[in-house]
């Protein structure tokens, strides 16, 4: 079983649409990532999150503690938005070596 | 913005050939680490490296792998002899201290083995 895990795996919108993905992992974590990859494949950091609520324009990410679960919103989709969307968690016992735990990712196409 | 640079960009190697990945991290940054992704996978850990030694690695970062800070700058993985399946992207990371503050990846080095 995957220590983390996201929904949907794909996810077609159209533009304007209010857009939730989420990620929930069986690890103690002491913080949790949002990621962005392109194709091509970049990756790009959106959030890092280790309580609450965090805004960044029009991406909000969210997460529960106690639930072991976190969302990635994204308000009035557009069409540039269309990217894999990563969760990745630092475990609670990653020691010294802040590795990250990946989650599948989620593929989002927004259309015009 | 700094950026962890890594390069090539893509490399085409025959099965049985040693490769070297360069990464260049972020020049204050203290931990370093490669990840990689096979193609329709998820990103999976290699290896972490702080102070000059490997502080941990995964089942995957066999005694084919290897890392090195040649120079100071430089952030190297090897492979010494190519597998097929050795075929992924590769992500050079670095952050500053022991959290996700600053954690930044490079923007990757495709690697295929033919």
């Amino acid at each position: 079983k995957n220590e983390v895990e996201q929904s949907p795996q794909n996810l077609t919108a159209q533009e304007g649409e209010f857009i939730t993905i989420n990620c929930s992992y069986s690890v103690g974590i002491s913080a949790l990532h949002w990621l962005q990859q392109h194709p091509g494949g970049g990756i790009v950091s959106l959030f890092m999150l280790s309580s609450g609520k965090k805004k960044h324009g029009r991406l909000i990410a969210t997460i529960n503690i106690q639930e072991k679960h976190s969302s990635l919103h994204i308000t009035a989709s557009h069409p540039r938005d269309s990217a894999v969307y990563i969760c990745a968690v630092r475990s609670r016992d990653g020691g010294a070596t802040n590795k990250l735990i990946f989650g599948t990712g989620t593929l989002l196409a927004v259309q015009p | 913005e700094p950026e962890v640079t890594q390069t090539p960009s893509h490399q085409v190697t025959q099965m049985g050939q040693e490769v070297i990945l360069r990464c260049v991290p972020i020049s204050n940054h203290l931990y370093f680490y490669w990840y990689r992704q096979i193609l329709g996978q998820k990103v999976e850990f290699l290896v972490s490296f702080y102070n000059n030694e490997i502080s941990e690695k995964s089942e995957i970062f066999d005694d084919q792998f290897s890392v090195e800070r040649p120079d100071g700058s430089n952030f190297t993985l090897k492979i010494r002899s190519t597998k097929l399946e050795d075929s992924a992207m590769y992500f050079c990371a670095s952050s500053p201290t022991l959290s996700l503050y600053g954690y930044t990846f490079g923007s990757g080095t495709r690697l295929t083995v033919v």
